[in-house]
């Protein structure tokens, strides 16, 4: 059965440090999503991705977050220059359909800066 | 405001006891719902959503527009349904997922 896959799945940084957290998303999907996780908090949506650009992002997904599709099967998220507040899992989901109701997620990154 | 409320953040039930995970929401509109469950060492996986009135591993939902509520039920609980369970609203149906903070559900034998 296809899965979503994240690598790394956990990173340590220091603070200020780029990091690149990278997902592969199930191959016929089309659209591709960044949600989040502080430990202890709720799953936090961070940014939405279909046909090659950002359909829909929240406030959390500032300018030091961007994503890219590099080479039509990886879906990266690239965090600047990070923060202590960005320690949290981070979690790729991809669909077939913006309607179907079902998001498959991956397995999770997680993020610890220090 | 849109938010989705999960008042227990642990649930502790025996085996064959009935379930109810409460999931409560505030959106003004037409939202979808959803649950997801999260087993121990496992990814998030869809459980159900309400558009599609299915019974899935037992468990099943029912979206109440009058209390906004999407509570999830199953009358007979087994071990392994031990997991932590999301409740979700999908606003205008683009899949920004609005999370409540999860139950877990410890299954006891």
């Amino acid at each position: 059965e296809p899965e979503v896959t994240q690598t790394p799945s956990h990173q340590v940084t220091q603070m200020g440090q780029e990091v690149i957290l990278r997902c592969v998303p199930i191959s016929n999907h089309l659209y591709f999503y960044w949600y989040r996780q502080i430990l202890g908090q709720k799953v936090e949506f961070l940014v939405s991705f279909y046909n090659n650009e950002i359909s829909e992002k929240s406030e959390i997904f500032d300018d030091q977050f961007s994503v890219e599709r590099p080479d039509g099967s990886n879906f990266t998220l690239k965090i600047r220059s990070t923060k202590l507040e960005d320690s949290a899992m981070y979690f790729c989901a991809s669909s077939d359909s913006e309607n179907t109701g079902e998001l498959f997620f991956g397995e999770g990154s997680r993020l610890t800066v220090l | 405001a849109q938010r989705v409320t999960q008042p227990e953040k642990l649930l502790s039930v025996f085996k064959g006891a009935p379930v109810e995970l409460k999931c409560n929401y505030s959106y003004s509109g037409s939202p979808e719902l959803f649950w997801y469950v999260q087993y121990s060492r496992q990814r998030l996986q869809l459980l159900l959503r309400h558009i599609s009135r299915e019974s899935i591993k037992g468990f099943t939902a029912d979206l109440n527009k009058g209390e906004t509520s999407f509570h999830l039920k199953k009358p007979f609980a087994q071990e392994e349904d031990s997991a932590m369970y999301y409740c979700a609203l999908s606003p205008d149906s683009n899949y920004q997922l609005i999370w409540g903070a999860g139950t877990k559900l410890i299954i006891k034998p």
